[in-house]
C-alpha cells in the first residue's frame, strides 16, 4: 500500500503569514497533484507536477516536486482568509491515484 | 461547478439498510471514480470505471458494489449498512481514466447511518 503523509494535519495562522505544507512518501510517483477542498464541496485541482525538482507557481502558491518524485511541498506566501480549506496531495502511480490525509488550513483575518 | 452531478446530497438511513448513490460525470468524460471521505481516514479510493468496465479497485468492501451504465452515469450501492459507513462519498470523472489526469469531483453525498 502506498502511503502519502501530509504535515501538518492542522494549521491555524493569521492573515499575511507564510506557510509550508508537506507531502511525503516512500514511494515514487509518476506525478503528484494538489487539490483544495472547501466545506460542502469536492476537491478542486490546483496543480499537477510531473518532473522531479519541478517548481510551479500559482499566484501566491508555490508547488515543488522532490527530485526523487517521492515528496512535494506547497508554500503559500502572505496567506489570506480565502486560502482557508483542506489541502490534499495525491500521488499517481500505475493505475491508481492515492490521496494524502490532508492539511486543514485556517487563515484568520 | 465541476460538471459532475451527485445525488442525493444527503442521505440518512438505518443500520442494515441498502442505499444507492448516483453520479453523472462531466460531459465527455469516460471514466468515473468513487471515493469515501471520513474524518479519520481521509479520501479513500473505492473503485474506478472506464466506459462501462471496471478499471481499478481500491479499498472497497464486499458489501459495496458499483457499476457504470451505457450512458456513462454510475451508481454506488452500499448494503448491510453499518454505523462506520457514515461518510462523504465523492464521485469524480476524467476523460480517459489515466492516473495523471485532472479529476473533476462532484459535491458529494453525505451518508449518515443511524
Amino acid at each position: 500500500t502506498q502511503l502519502l503523509e501530509q504535515s501538518p494535519q492542522f494549521l491555524s495562522i493569521q492573515e499575511g503569514e507564510n506557510l509550508t505544507v508537506y507531502c511525503n512518501s516512500s514511494s515514487v510517483f509518476s506525478s503528484l497533484q494538489w487539490y483544495r477542498q472547501e466545506p460542502g464541496e469536492g476537491p478542486v485541482l490546483l496543480v499537477t507536477v510531473v518532473t522531479g525538482g519541478e517548481v510551479k507557481k500559482l499566484k501566491r502558491l508555490t508547488f515543488q516536486f522532490g527530485d526523487a518524485r517521492k515528496d512535494s511541498s506547497l508554500h503559500i506566501t502572505a496567506a489570506q482568509p480565502g486560502d482557508t480549506g483542506l489541502y490534499l496531495c495525491a500521488g499517481a502511480s500505475r493505475n491508481m491515484l492515492t490521496f494524502g490525509g490532508g492539511t486543514r488550513l485556517m487563515v484568520k483575518p | 461547478d465541476s460538471g459532475v452531478t451527485q445525488t442525493p446530497k444527503h442521505l440518512i438511513t438505518a443500520t442494515g439498510q441498502r442505499v444507492t448513490l448516483r453520479c453523472s460525470p462531466r460531459s465527455g468524460d469516460l471514466s468515473v471514480y468513487w471515493y469515501q471521505q471520513s474524518l479519520d481516514q481521509g479520501l479513500q479510493f473505492l473503485i474506478q470505471y472506464y466506459n462501462g468496465e471496471e478499471r481499478a479497485k481500491g479499498n472497497i468492501l464486499e458489501r459495496f458494489s458499483a457499476q457504470q451504465f451505457p450512458d456513462l452515469h454510475s451508481e454506488l450501492n452500499l448494503s448491510s449498512l453499518e454505523l462506520g459507513d457514515s461518510a462523504l462519498y465523492f464521485c469524480a470523472s476524467s476523460v480517459w481514466g489515466n492516473n495523471n489526469e485532472k479529476l473533476f469531483f462532484g459535491s458529494g453525498t453525505q451518508l449518515s447511518v443511524l
